[in-house]
């Protein structure tokens, strides 16, 4: 199984903050990379496919990147409604696995 | 718009059988993937399997003998069953529209609790 590992796994920052969460793949996964965006009691929602492909409606400042083995996900301006636990998925091969999740909180 | 909606029994009893139906509105559950997530309470999340309208399924080789995902097109539903059951699989269980196996609808979830 591919082991998909997220750093931080609890982060603090302000309103207006670039949160930078990172997810390492065990083995090269090319882009079959997404992200997903999950508040308490509410099911996940897609934010990025493919690594670097936004999901229809969400905003602008989601961003994501890299290839491989090393992902990023960027949120450039923390808005209040972003305070979340933010789940990595890789799509590359079965089984599908997650990250642990990075839980973004209010500093 | 895509919908789905998870239903089925809140509490399943021990050595027992696990049974959710999702139901999908907002479109044809044909020529996609559909597929099952597990989220024990205060945990991440585990993927179980998924299932194409044809019947073709891939499931999670930690689950694969206790699983079985079924699709009934003049429903527009499709079903897990999960048997012998556990305390360990208590969890909150998703059903997603799969595209290139990464999850783009999401129902809202249904907490599964095995207990006697």
């Amino acid at each position: 199984d591919i082991q998909m590992t997220q750093s931080p796994s609890s982060v603090s920052a302000s309103i207006g903050d670039r949160v930078t969460i990172t997810c390492r793949a065990s083995q090269g996964i090319g882009s079959w990379l997404a992200w997903y965006q999950q508040k308490p009691g509410k099911a996940p929602r897609l934010l990025i496919y493919t690594a670097s492909n936004l999901q229809s409606g969400v905003p602008s400042r989601f961003s994501g990147s890299g290839s491989g083995t090393d992902f990023t996900l960027t949120i450039s301006g923390l808005q209040p409604e972003d305070f979340a636990t933010y789940y990595c998925q890789q799509a590359n091969s079965f089984p599908l696995t997650f990250g642990g999740g990075t839980k973004v909180e209010i500093k | 718009q895509v919908q789905l909606q998870e239903s089925g029994p809140g509490l399943v009893k021990p050595s027992e059988t696990l049974s959710l139906t999702c139901t999908v509105s907002g479109g044809s559950i044909s020529n996609f993937y559909w597929g099952w997530i597990r989220q024990p309470p205060g945990k991440g999340l585990e993927w179980i399997g998924h299932i194409y309208n044809s019947g073709s399924t891939n499931y999670n080789p930690s689950l694969q003998s206790r699983v079985t995902i079924s699709v009934d097109m003049s429903k527009n539903q499709f079903s897990l069953n999960l048997n012998s059951v556990t305390a360990a699989d208590t969890a909150v269980y998703y059903c997603a529209r799969v595209r290139n196996r990464q999850f783009d609808y999401w129902g809202q979830g249904t907490l599964v609790t095995v207990s006697s």
